[in-house]
């Protein structure tokens, strides 16, 4: 259950796009199409962004992308806003009914 | 609409127990699957354990042993029973909804409850 990887940092100015790698393993990332991102604004509870690897929950904006290639997927966030700024988290299920996150990722909108 | 509510959260020394609760409402516990999410200060999300509608419960290796899920049907509560704690657990614990449909993704959260292992 080792978590996985993601960049500690990322940054962009406001309308430019990013993108935030997760690299897992083949027990996780790799073996199952069960990856999501969450959203987290200082001292507030994550939020679902995106699930099942690219799928978008209603009320997110279509901003916000995913993929998946091999054990690393990724959450790409076009036209930066403000609000974006924030703390994002991956997880995957890492199979025997377990999940693991990835260490996080805080963004910064210049 | 789907609220999660945590209590219980407090300072405790290590190798005592405490016992976590969270008040669902919008759904029932007993249909869903719920997890108990935790982080400590200032790092990230650590998946900790889940109770299944069947009832079947799974847990992190980190807690395995120590830490037991469970649920009250009755109030549509979830609880999270921690033993022999230590310092290393100390975090804001999060109890978290696997929405239907949603392919084992976190869809409601609650605001977390804070827990802090110190002698």
């Amino acid at each position: 259950q080792s978590a996985l990887t993601q960049p500690a940092s990322v940054s962009g100015s406001p309308g430019q796009s990013i993108t935030i790698s997760c690299t897992g393993s083949g027990s996780d990332i790799g073996s199952y199409t069960l990856v999501s991102w969450y959203q987290q604004h200082p001292g507030k509870a994550p939020k679902l962004m995106i699930y099942e690897v690219s799928k978008r929950p209603s009320g997110v904006s279509n901003r916000f992308s995913g993929s998946k290639s091999g054990n690393t997927a990724s959450l790409t966030i076009s036209g930066l806003q403000a609000e974006d700024e924030a703390d994002y988290y991956c997880c995957s299920y890492a199979g025997r009914s377990t999940k693991v996150f990835g260490g996080g990722t805080k963004l910064t909108v210049l | 609409e789907v609220q999660l509510v945590e209590s219980g959260g407090g300072l405790i020394q290590p190798g005592g127990s405490l016992r976590l609760s969270c008040a669902a409402s919008g759904f029932t516990v007993s249909d869903s699957y719920v997890s108990w999410v935790r982080q400590a200060p200032g790092k990230g999300l650590e998946w900790i354990s889940v109770i299944y509608s069947s009832g079947s419960t799974h847990y992190a290796d980190s807690v395995k042993g120590r830490f037991t899920i469970s649920r009250d049907t009755s109030k549509n509560m979830l609880y999270l029973q921690m033993d022999s704690l230590r310092v290393d657990d100390t975090a804001v614990y999060y109890c978290a909804r696997e929405g239907w449909g949603f392919g084992e993704a976190f869809d409601s959260w609650g605001q977390g409850t804070l827990v802090t292992v110190a002698s």
